[in-house]
């Protein structure tokens, strides 16, 4: 059981290049997401899933898209890089909406945007 | 425990010393508060939670501590030990709402 998996773990792009960050979980939750980190600052929730083939906007979606085909799977898109995506993302995974401690993260990917 | 600009609080405590970590949030319609635990290099995981319609609540070693009045939340860390050396953060949730919102951190440092 490898819980939340993301890929890859580190990766340096340079600007208007693309890429895509992998997140997999092993757990069958219905709910996703990805998060952004930036130094001395909090989490802040790029986009999110409520289910298979559902996606929606957090509090920083812009630049970014996601995709959610398969139940498992929850895919953040950078389709033009800028040096202000640089930062650490995490994905998370939970099989309620309510309850903070059925939240698991990932150990994150850290982007550097040249 | 609320940081500015690029620089987290810190909070330097003796090993074996109780730990207070606070936690000023925004939204008064909020009514469930997490505080995570986030070591270096590694994602946050779960401490403890409380819902809007309690005021205190105890695990193991930990305390939360709600202030409704004031929008305050405080974690308390009894007999601190150098494996809670992390960064700490409050997260709140508005009833319905499928999002966290995330406090700036407190470093906690234990000093052995």
């Amino acid at each position: 059981n490898a819980g939340v998996t993301q890929t890859p773990k580190f990766r340096v792009l340079k600007t208007g290049q693309s890429m895509t960050l992998l997140c997999a979980q092993d757990m069958n939750h219905e709910y996703m997401y990805w998060y952004r980190q930036d130094p001395g600052m909090g989490l802040r929730l790029i986009h999110y899933s409520v289910g298979e083939g559902t996606t929606a906007k957090g509090e920083v979606p812009d630049g970014y898209n996601v995709s959610r085909l398969k139940k498992q799977n929850f895919l953040l898109g950078l389709e033009s890089a800028a040096p202000s995506q640089t930062s650490v993302y995490f994905c998370a995974s939970s099989y309620l909406a309510n309850s903070g401690n059925t939240i698991y993260f990932g150990e994150g990917s850290w982007l550097t945007v040249v | 425990g609320e940081s500015v600009g690029l620089h987290l609080p810190t909070l330097s405590v003796q090993e074996g010393d109780n730990s207070i970590i606070n936690c000023a949030y925004s939204n008064s319609a909020s009514d469930y508060f997490i505080w995570y635990k986030q070591e270096s290099g590694k994602g946050p995981q779960f401490i403890i939670d409380i819902r809007s319609n309690m005021d205190k609540r105890q695990g193991q070693r930990v305390t939360v501590l709600l202030n409704k009045t004031v929008k305050h939340l405080s974690l308390q860390i009894a007999a601190t030990q150098p494996g809670d050396s992390a960064v700490y953060f409050c997260a709140e949730k508005g009833g319905g709402s499928y999002q966290l919102t995330f406090g700036k951190g407190t470093k906690l440092s234990v000093i052995p």
